[in-house]
Order: C-alpha cells, then structure tokens, then sequence
C-alpha cells in the first residue's frame, strides 16, 4: 500500500465549478499535511498547508481528518488557472516529505 | 521564484555512465534535500544534507549519493546510471534542519533521460 493516496484523475470541470480532492495516508504518526501544486513540466508549489481545524485561503480550503487519515482540498469557483497537478503531501517526521502520485484538475472554459 | 536554481535543466546520458547535478540553495537556507520524480508520479525523497552531513535518507540504492558545500549548494551524483533513473531530479531547500514542517521550496529540476 502507498503511504499517500490519491485519485489521479483527471477531473474536468467548467469554470466556476467547484471541485473536490482527496487524499488518504498510511502513516498514523504523520505529523503534517501540505497540498502543493505541480504545473505541467514545472516543479511543485506550495499552495497550503493543512491544520486540524481546516484552513481556508481564498478559495481554497483545506480540511485534515486524523482518525480516518484523509485529507481533503476544496476549490470553490475554479478558475483556468488552476488547471494543474494538485500533490498531497505528508511528512511522516523522517525528514522528507512523502508525496502521493497527484490529482490532474483540468478547468474548461 | 523560489531563488533555488538546478543545473544543468535537461541532460542525456546512456547506462553504465556518471551523472552530477547541482543545487543551489536560497539565500540563509541550510538544509538541502534531493528529490526524483519519475513520469506520472509524485516525487519520491532521495536524501537530505543539513550543515554538510546526510540527514536523512530515503529508499535510494547507494549509487546516489550526494554531497553539500560550506555555502550550503549541494550536488546528488548517481553512478552506474539505469534506464528507470530518466526522471526529474528535484532539489529543495528550507531554512531549518530538516523537520519536514519547514516549508521546502523547490528548484525548477533536472530533466534527466538515460538511453
């Protein structure tokens, strides 16, 4: 079993949809939780880190569910832009951090 | 931009030869770690370097090894070069030892194809 999984798409939605990813981990020990976002041939963002008590940034929000290990990020009235990779990532405390193979978002006009 | 750089962007080497890559760090960051990203996948932890020393180490044979300078640049070499090494070598840099809570911020890679 991967240590972070994710539905790897893609998912195709028009613009101003809204759009959901989840993400679920092995590693009941893992410590933090970040999405990051990897453009086409480019390398990986940080888009957000993700709290216990959920965390929003602009449209984005974030959510962390400790005791069914998933993670889960909202995009609310998507936009062309955020046609992308979306990676959820988890630092198991070892020093690195621990990707999951990415969710493609593509947004048509 | 991050202010990490990466050289070279793309290379070709065929198998059984050397290969070094470089990074270099952004400004008042110390911790360097190296990162490979094979097609379709997210990228998987190679090793880490904090102050010169190796701080961390994923589930990479000991034909990648790595090392990192005074000013903090740092270079992953890999030996014996394998077919399934074509990927993109990511270097990050954050500005604390190596909890993965720093955040890391990421170079634009290295795009290596071996034939």
């Amino acid at each position: 079993r991967k240590e972070v999984e994710q539905d790897p798409g893609p998912f195709n939605v028009p613009e101003g949809a809204t759009v959901a990813f989840n993400c679920t981990y092995s590693n009941s020990a893992s410590q933090s939780f970040f999405w990051y976002r990897q453009d086409c041939r480019k390398e990986p963002k940080l888009l957000m880190s993700v709290y216990s008590s959920g965390n929003e940034d602009g449209r984005f929000t974030a959510q962390l569910n400790r005791a069914s290990q998933y993670i889960s990020l909202l995009i609310r009235d998507s936009k062309l832009s955020d046609s992308a990779t979306y990676l959820c990532v988890v630092d198991t405390g070892r020093r690195a951090l621990t990707f999951g193979s990415g969710t493609r978002l593509q947004v048509q006009p | 931009e991050t202010g990490v750089t990466q050289s070279p962007t793309h290379l070709i080497k065929t198998r059984g030869q050397q290969v070094t890559l470089r990074c270099s760090s952004q400004s008042g960051h110390n911790t360097v770690s190296w990162y490979q990203q094979a097609l379709g996948q997210g990228p998987q932890f190679i090793f880490q370097y904090y102050r010169e020393e190796e701080n961390g180490r994923g589930n990479f044979p000991p034909r990648f090894s790595g090392l990192q300078f005074p000013n903090y640049s740092s270079e992953l070499n890999v030996n014996a070069l394998e077919l399934d090494d074509s990927a993109l070598y990511l270097c990050a840099s954050s500005p604390k030892r190596g909890g993965a809570q720093e955040t890391q911020y990421f170079g634009p890679g290295t795009r290596l194809l071996v034939l």
